[in-house]
């Protein structure tokens, strides 16, 4: 069975610059999540999907962050205009439920790292 | 708030050593204590879990006991082998408000043989 898939692995871009990042989750899984990973951190939530719907966005930077997941399969994140801060890892990772938070049932993707220049 | 404090690494041991990495807690209510684990070139995967205060979470020979007196949950492992290699992460889940994992930074092991 196929795992998380994200793309690209990797994207170096300057700052100001638009970036968009890929998920395909693991087939079956409603629940899709975004976290961002800062060097030397652990994983921090940026959003959270039922389905289609977000129900968890608390900790997205509305103002240059944006998510969807059409037909509640495949999710994209994009950021624009892009800041140096932004230099992290972005995570993809799904589960059956949302209740997997409970069980610790989630599947990640190996991640997608951005370097802003 | 709830929050994940994991010992700082890099740790670096030799194969067949005992490994302890620690991790302490602050949590309101009740949470379940995770321990993930992230080989390299791959994603983070759930190593070993415990739901309750006093469960011990076993798995691949790692173990770790959910002390709710201590606020601890530290990773345990008898003899490392160089497979063991990898950043390893200490997370619990929180039970108030929007069901979420909170992780810690992380700890990176390297094992040399």
């Amino acid at each position: 069975e196929a795992g998380v898939v994200q793309s690209p692995r990797y994207k170096i871009i300057e700052k100001k610059q638009p970036v968009a990042f890929w998920c395909n989750p693991i087939s079956g899984h409603n629940t899709l999540y975004w976290y961002l990973q800062n060097l030397g951190q652990g994983p921090e939530l940026l959003i959270r999907y039922e389905n289609e719907e977000a129900v968890d966005d608390s900790q997205l930077p509305k103002d240059r962050f944006s998510a969807e997941r059409l037909k509640g399969v495949d999710s994209t994140l994009k950021i624009q205009p892009a800041e140096l801060g932004d230099s992290a890892v972005y995570l993809c990772a799904s589960s059956l439920e949302g209740l997997a938070v409970n069980t610790g049932e989630l599947f990640f993707g190996e991640g997608s790292r951005l370097t802003v220049l | 708030g709830n929050s994940v404090t994991q010992m700082e690494g890099p740790v670096t041991l030799s194969e067949e050593a005992f490994l302890t990495i620690n991790c302490t807690y602050t949590a309101t209510g009740y949470p379940s204590l995770f321990w993930y684990v992230q080989y390299p070139g791959e994603g983070l995967q759930l190593l070993l879990k415990a739901t309750k205060a006093d469960d011990k979470g076993s798995n691949k020979g790692f173990e770790a006991t959910y002390r709710k007196e201590t606020t601890s949950f530290h990773l345990e492992k008898g003899s490392v082998q160089v497979s063991d290699s990898a950043v390893y992460f200490c997370a619990l889940s929180r039970t108030q408000g929007a069901q979420k994992l909170v992780f810690g930074q992380g700890t990176r092991l390297t094992i040399n043989p």
